[in-house]
């Protein structure tokens, strides 16, 4: 199956500052990359869309100012979690998809954010 | 919310026994999926079910759905130590758009 990465692995930053998160599928384009959210022993929350070029969708109850994703090409994808608080800290996954050519989604291997 | 429910929560059986699971959904959906998610990583696709398919197999796996229950059942036959994890149906709401269920813990022991 395709490869999709994220970088990076994990982090650990202070409250109130900013991180990015990257998503790349390494050999597929994805028209659509999908951004969710683990909390330990939970299920995965969908948190947003994001088609390539336009503006991403987001999920009820997630806010667009404090998770700011950006697709800006077929095989690159990033999520920015400004101003983070220890209620950030969470698993976040994503996955890469492409709607002309398969009903399969691949997912990364994940970002453990810590925010102390 | 979720739109998938699993049961059971948690799953305790000894190696070479069938591990079967559950999921139930609430809205019509395109395919049905289940998802295999080991400790603390990333989540690896197990199979695929179409909404219009009743059943299929791939190696251990067999994978059952009911769209008039709206429900699905996912068996892992002579099961191994290595298929202890986390089991997750998703529901595909279209445009790959994906629900997921509470999951159920799978421990297999030697």
């Amino acid at each position: 199956g395709a490869v999709v990465s994220q970088h990076p692995s994990w982090v650990i930053c202070k409250s109130g500052t900013s991180v990015k998160i990257e998503c790349r599928s390494l050999d597929f384009q994805a028209t659509t990359m999908f951004w969710y959210r683990q909390f330990p022993k939970q299920s995965l929350m969908l948190m947003a869309t994001s088609n390539e070029g336009s503006k991403a969708t987001y999920e009820q109850g997630v806010e667009k100012d404090k998770f700011l994703i950006n697709h800006a090409s077929l095989t690159l994808s990033t999520l920015t979690v400004t101003s983070a608080h220890p209620e950030d800290s969470s698993f976040y996954i994503c996955s890469a998809y492409n709607w002309d050519s398969t009903d399969t989604q691949y997912f990364g291997p994940g970002t453990r954010l810590t925010v102390l | 919310s979720q739109q998938g429910e699993e049961d059971p929560q948690a799953l305790s059986i000894q190696e070479g026994e069938n591990a079967t699971m559950n999921c139930s959904y609430k809205t019509s959906i395109n395919n049905l999926q289940w998802y295999r998610q080991n400790s603390g990583r990333g989540l690896v696709h197990l199979i695929l079910i179409r909404s219009n398919e009743r059943e299929k197999h791939s190696g251990r796996l067999r994978v059952t759905l009911d769209t008039s229950k709206k429900s699905s059942s996912l068996l892992i036959t002579a099961s191994r130590a290595a298929d202890t994890a986390s089991y997750f149906c998703a529901t595909d709401l279209g445009w790959g758009k994906l629900q997921f269920g509470a999951g159920t813990q799978v421990v297999v022991t030697p």
